[in-house]
């Protein structure tokens, strides 16, 4: 089965910075999805942005990117401009891209905390 | 918009009550799941079920069982909760390739 770590249990950033949330995976397959979602207090899990791993470019969204590096295995997140409602819990996930690749794997999560 | 709905927010129960998990999507997925959320272990998926009255074990399926009788519908079961089924507990859809939608999350308290 897959792998996924999140070495940073918690991480903490000051309002208005940037700051990367570390995951890394392991896999021996080439084709897979992966994901960032955000569980806020609320607990409603919400993606924050999703990869394929067939691109070669980063994706983006808004405030939030990825360094997607597949050799090394490695996704991060990285925030910028934090704002005080990304303080969440991150999850990184992995998705086969198979046909029956029907399960997630999940990281054990980063607690992000947002000092104003 | 999608929608994944769990009957409850918060349970509370006492050991040895049988308990059921209910998870309501409305976006004709095939793939629905259950996992268990618990603090510095991540999510750890329970059982997960890919068709109607079609269901695979994940990581953690002891004390549990599930049912999906209609597509919409997927029931995780706990025969008799015990203490440490006290968790979150999450349902999730996907369709093939996609990305997962989750419910809102059932907090339960076994005592």
């Amino acid at each position: 089965a897959q792998t996924v770590t999140q070495s940073q249990p918690e991480m903490s950033v000051q309002e208005a910075e940037t700051v990367t949330l570390s995951c890394t995976y392991d896999t021996s397959e080439s084709d897979y999805y992966l994901f960032w979602y955000k569980q806020p207090p609320s607990r409603q899990m919400i993606l924050v942005i999703r990869q394929e791993a067939y691109k070669q470019q980063n994706a983006t969204e808004n405030r939030f990117s990825v360094n997607f590096q597949k050799a090394a295995k490695s996704f991060s997140l990285k925030i910028s401009d934090s704002q005080l409602g990304d303080a969440a819990m991150y999850f990184c996930a992995y998705r086969s891209a198979l046909n029956t690749g029907n399960q997630f794997y999940f990281g054990t999560g980063t607690s992000l905390t947002v000092i104003p | 918009d999608v929608k994944v709905t769990q009957s409850s927010r918060y349970l509370v129960k006492r050991t040895g009550e049988k308990v059921f998990l209910e998870c309501v999507q409305d976006m004709d997925h095939e793939n629905m799941f259950w996992y268990r959320q618990d603090p510095g272990l991540g999510l750890r998926l329970i059982y997960f079920s890919y068709d109607v009255k079609m269901k695979e074990k994940g990581d953690i399926p002891e004390g549990y069982s599930v049912s999906r009788e209609k597509k919409e519908r997927f029931s995780l079961i706990l025969e008799s909760a015990s203490t440490n089924q006290t968790s979150m507990y999450l349902c999730a859809s996907t369709p093939p390739r996609g990305k997962l939608f989750f419910g809102s999350g059932t907090q339960l308290s076994v005592l």
